[in-house]
């Protein structure tokens, strides 16, 4: 199983819908969660770090699942503009702290 | 958010050539750098990381001698790959962190990424 799972998509959505990502992790003593987002060709770059409590800005929605070891990400009223990879990346105690990036799931938001 | 800079953005090298990758934060100290390659469409893979003034931690699977670190100031780490093949094409990225790897502290620290250096070794 790999430490960090995603959806690898893509998903094809229209301007002003809701999309939702998900992403699981195999360390249950991960401790930081992040979303970040590439662009192509690019480098990453942080969109949202990801609480116990969840987290929101503007259109985007972070929630961790601790239990069920997943993390989420949805986009309200997407633009087009959110077309791009979303990278989750955990934090894993595996000799020191490691960050652990998925593979990504890319997102095309269409007009 | 602090700045991280690459240099070079692209190269063209032939076989059995060495290329030299730097990777500067330009506005604060970076303690702890890594260093990533992405092929593509596929995920970073994390290469080494690098503490300044200690040698790197690398990766299973990295051959150290091949993807020679330097990280010799708070604010400079280099990446060398000696004797690069056409497989060692790829986008290598760096990224640059405040506090120390390992110390729990810098495990909630956001990574600061350099904009990449893509590598075509003909």
């Amino acid at each position: 199983r790999k430490e960090v799972e995603q959806d690898p998509g893509p998903f094809n959505v229209p301007e002003g819908a809701t999309v939702a990502f998900n992403c699981t992790y195999s360390n249950s003593a991960s401790q930081s969660f992040f979303w970040y987002r590439q662009d192509c060709r690019k480098e990453p770059k942080l969109l949202m770090s990801v609480y116990s409590s969840g987290n929101e800005d503007g259109r985007f929605t972070a929630q961790l699942n601790r239990a069920s070891q997943y993390i989420s990400l949805l986009i309200r009223d997407s633009k087009l503009s959110d077309s791009a990879t979303y990278l989750c990346v955990v934090n894993t105690p595996t000799g020191g702290f490691k960050t652990i990036f998925g593979a990504g799931t890319r997102l095309f938001v269409k007009a | 958010g602090a700045v991280v800079s690459q240099h070079p953005s692209r190269v063209i090298c032939k076989s059995g050539t060495s290329v030299k990758i730097e990777c500067r934060s330009l506005d604060f100290q970076a303690t702890t750098m890594f260093w990533y390659r992405q092929f593509p469409k596929k995920s970073l893979m994390l290469m080494a990381t690098s503490n300044e003034g200690s040698k790197a931690t690398y990766e299973q699977g990295v051959e150290k001698d091949k993807f020679l670190i330097n990280h010799a100031s708070l604010t400079l780490s280099t990446l060398t790959v000696t004797s690069a093949h056409p497989e060692d094409s790829s986008f290598y990225i760096c990224s640059a962190q405040s506090g120390t790897s390992g110390s729990g502290f810098a495990s909630y620290n956001e990574q600061f990424f350099g904009p990449g250096t893509r590598l075509t070794v003909l």
